[in-house]
C-alpha cells in the first residue's frame, strides 16, 4: 500500500516487558512523527525524526521511551519496562518535508495494552 | 503554537451541513488553521487549511474571519461517514523557525452524524 503502515496493530504485553513498535512511512516522505492516544484524549507528540536523526525528542514520557530511525525510512519506538500508564495508540506520521503546509499522513496506529 | 477551543460534540442530520466552529483568538500573524478528523480506529486525516483567505476542497470548506480568531469548518452534505473527532489546530507557516513540524491537538469535536 502507499500509506503509512504500522506494526503491529495490537499488542498486549505484561508490566516490565520490552516492546517494539514498527512505523514503516510513505516512500520518500523525510519526516517522521511518532505521537501517543490515550482514550478520549487527542494525539500526544512524542518524537520527531528529520531522515535519521532524532530532531525533537521532547515528548518522550522518560526515559523508558526510546526511537531510532537507521536508515531514514523505517522508525521504530521501543518502551523498556513497560508500565500500566503506557498503554495507549502509538500512532506514526510522515510527511515528504518537515518545514511546509503540506500535510500529515498518519498510519492507523499500534494499540498497546500492559496488563 | 496559539490555543483553539472546540465545542465537545455536535449533531448533524445526514445530507445537510455540518458547520464545526472552532475560536483561535490568541493566533499569530503567521500561523495557519488546519483541519484533521480521526473515524474510530484510524489514524487523524488531513482535511484542509488556510492562513486568512477561505479555502474549499473535494472534502470541506473552511471559513477565517477577518480578523483571525475563528474559523469554522463546512462539510457541505454530512453523510453517516463524515462521524468522527475533528481537530482544529494552529500551525506556524514554513520558514518562520521554532517547531513548526508539529501539530497540537487538542481533544476535537466529536461529530455524529445521524440518519
Amino acid at each position: 500500500g502507499a500509506g503509512v503502515s504500522q506494526t503491529p496493530s495490537n499488542k498486549v504485553t505484561e508490566k516490565g516487558k520490552y516492546v517494539e513498535l514498527r512505523c514503516d512511512p510513505i516512500s520518500g516522505h523525510t519526516a517522521l512523527y511518532w505521537y501517543r492516544q490515550s482514550l478520549g484524549q487527542g494525539p500526544e507528540f512524542l518524537i520527531y525524526f528529520q531522515g535519521t536523526g532524532a530532531a525533537d525528542d521532547s515528548g518522550l514520557p522518560n526515559d523508558r521511551f526510546f526511537a531510532v530511525r537507521p536508515e531514514g525510512s523505517v522508525s521504530t519506538l521501543k518502551i523498556q519496562r513497560t508500565e500500566r500508564g503506557d498503554s495507549a495508540v502509538y500512532l506514526c506520521a510522515s510527511s515528504l518535508r518537515p518545514h511546509s503546509t503540506g500535510e500529515l499522513f498518519f498510519g492507523e496506529g499500534s494499540r498497546l495494552t500492559v496488563l | 503554537d496559539a490555543k483553539t477551543t472546540q465545542p465537545t460534540s455536535m449533531d448533524c442530520a445526514e445530507g445537510r451541513a455540518a458547520n464545526l466552529p472552532c475560536n483561535h483568538s490568541t493566533i499569530s500573524g503567521n500561523e495557519y488553521v488546519y483541519w484533521y478528523r480521526q473515524i474510530h480506529s484510524q489514524g487523524p486525516q488531513y482535511i484542509i487549511h488556510g492562513l486568512k483567505n477561505n479555502e474549499t476542497n473535494e472534502m470541506a470548506s473552511l471559513i477565517i474571519t477577518e480578523d483571525r480568531k475563528s474559523s469554522t469548518l463546512i462539510l457541505p452534505h454530512a453523510t453517516l461517514r463524515d462521524t468522527a473527532v475533528y481537530y482544529c489546530i494552529v500551525r506556524v507557516a514554513s520558514g518562520s523557525g521554532g517547531s513548526n513540524y508539529k501539530l497540537t491537538f487538542g481533544k476535537g469535536t466529536l461529530l455524529t452524524v445521524n440518519p
